[in-house]
């Protein structure tokens, strides 16, 4: 199973929206609605942001928001704030009881 | 609150064996599956699998079957995962997360394995 295709970096100035993509197969992404986002700051353990695609757990700011077309995935971050700075994961089923991960992207806030 | 507690960093030898164990607290253990993630250092998440923590059936990431086993004792809400052979490349952060929604959450602090070359 390979990894997910996420891009290295983005970034974004405070009170700007970032996308971040992260592309698979229909065998994953594309084929079934349970991607997840996770994010991740230095040293700590990764936080469930999204999941089944769009969805966002309690706690979680509606600044974040995800959706799917085809195989692509898409995490946007409305609004950026510097606690937004960190490194955010994608995640897909891929059916028969197995996951695959995205190979991550650093958020920079400006 | 939903909580999993890591067992301590561990320095093993290359071709041991190492077996990271995770206590779940706050919520009923057999109600949800856990799964394995582990993060070499500067990497990215790598998916290792999943233990049903019901009945104790497991599903392995292909890179690593062979040489994972994970296991669950309900007496004590703990998951385990023991890996084996242990080689460089298998130094890394490994988590513990309750799979929930098809995701992971929350997830465990982590445990250091370090192989030294």
């Amino acid at each position: 199973q390979s990894a997910l295709t996420q891009p290295p970096s983005a970034s974004g100035s405070p009170g700007q929206s970032v996308t971040i993509s992260c592309t698979g197969t229909s065998s994953d992404v594309g084929g079934y609605n349970y991607v997840s986002w996770y994010q991740q700051h230095p040293g700590k353990a990764p936080k469930l942001m999204i999941y089944e695609v769009s969805k966002r757990p309690s706690g979680v700011p509606d600044r974040f928001s995800g959706c799917k077309s085809g195989n692509t995935a898409s995490l946007t971050v409305s609004g950026l704030q510097a606690e937004d700075d960190a490194d955010y994961y994608c995640c897909s089923y891929a059916g028969s009881y197995n996951w695959v991960f995205g190979g991550g992207t650093k958020l920079t806030v400006l | 609150q939903v909580q999993l507690v890591q067992s301590g960093a561990e320095v093993k030898k290359p071709g041991a064996s190492v077996k990271v164990s995770c206590k779940a607290a706050g919520y009923t253990f057999t109600t949800d599956h856990m799964h394995w993630v582990r993060q070499a250092p500067g990497q990215g998440l790598e998916w290792m699998g999943i233990i049903k923590t019901r009945d104790g059936s497991t599903s392995y990431a292909l890179q690593f079957q062979g040489r994972v086993t994970m296991t669950r004792d309900t007496s004590t809400s703990t998951v385990y995962m023991e890996l084996s052979s242990l080689r460089c490349e298998d130094t890394a952060v490994y988590y513990c997360a309750r799979a929930v929604f098809f995701a992971g959450d929350p997830w465990g602090q982590g445990t250091l394995v370090t192989v030294p070359s």
